[in-house]
């Protein structure tokens, strides 16, 4: 198994662009996260699916739009990006709730936005 | 919402000493996580707790998720190097929205 995978690793934006960062994991997890992670802060949730055809917001999802058409992709997109999305931000997934609550994560994508 | 708080911050010790770190938190959970993170990566899982009083070991780790629910601790015993990182701790109810903590940074000295 890939586990969960990231693409891109590194990213530059100019502000007021847009992209999609992708997260696919091969484990049959149905819960899928992203969260995004700043210095002295921990991770943040963004947006979270609890199975295909179902997203929910997290603590901070305003700039960010997700959507969970398959069980094993859950991209994030960022529609304007601003420099306060400067980040690195990581996808989790687990199985559904209820059953193991462990959490597996990506390696990440650093995005920078100028 | 919802904040979990961990102590200490960072912490610089000698290679060989035992560690303690601890994760607090205003709500109730009835799952604790405790996860390492290396420079560049994503955090690991380490150990999970799913109840109140529990004491889990992996390795040279050990995790209690703590009585009141609002609390879990993580020792780790004779640190080596590569026990450097920083270690976060989550919480959760059913595997909905997890909640991480700052981190501790874990420096281990020759």
């Amino acid at each position: 198994n890939a586990g969960v995978t990231q693409t891109p690793k590194f990213q530059v934006l100019k502000t007021g662009q847009s992209m999609t960062l992708q997260c696919a994991q091969d484990m049959n997890h149905e819960y899928m996260s992203w969260y995004r992670q700043d210095p002295g802060m921990g991770l943040r949730l963004i947006h979270y699916s609890v199975g295909a055809g179902i997203t929910d917001q997290g603590e901070v999802p305003n700039g960010y739009n997700v959507s969970r058409s398959t069980t094993e992709d859950f991209p994030l997109r960022l529609l304007s990006a601003a420099p306060s999305q400067t980040s690195v931000y990581f996808c989790a997934s687990s199985y559904s709730v209820g059953q193991s609550n462990e959490q597996f994560f990506g390696p990440g994508t650093r995005l920078t936005v100028l | 919402g919802q904040q979990l708080n961990q102590s200490p911050q960072s912490m610089f010790i000698q290679e060989g000493e035992d560690v303690s770190m601890n994760c607090t938190s205003s709500s109730i959970f009835n799952t604790w996580l405790w996860y390492k993170q290396d420079p560049g990566e994503g955090p690991v899982l380490l150990i999970a707790l799913y109840k109140a009083g529990e004491l889990t070991s992996n390795g040279r780790l050990t995790a209690q998720f703590g009585i009141t629910r609002k609390d879990s601790f993580l020792n780790i015993s004779a640190s080596i190097p590569s026990d450097v990182g920083i270690y976060f701790c989550a919480g959760s109810n059913y595997g909905q929205n997890f909640v991480f903590g700052p981190g501790t940074r874990l420096s281990v000295l020759p």
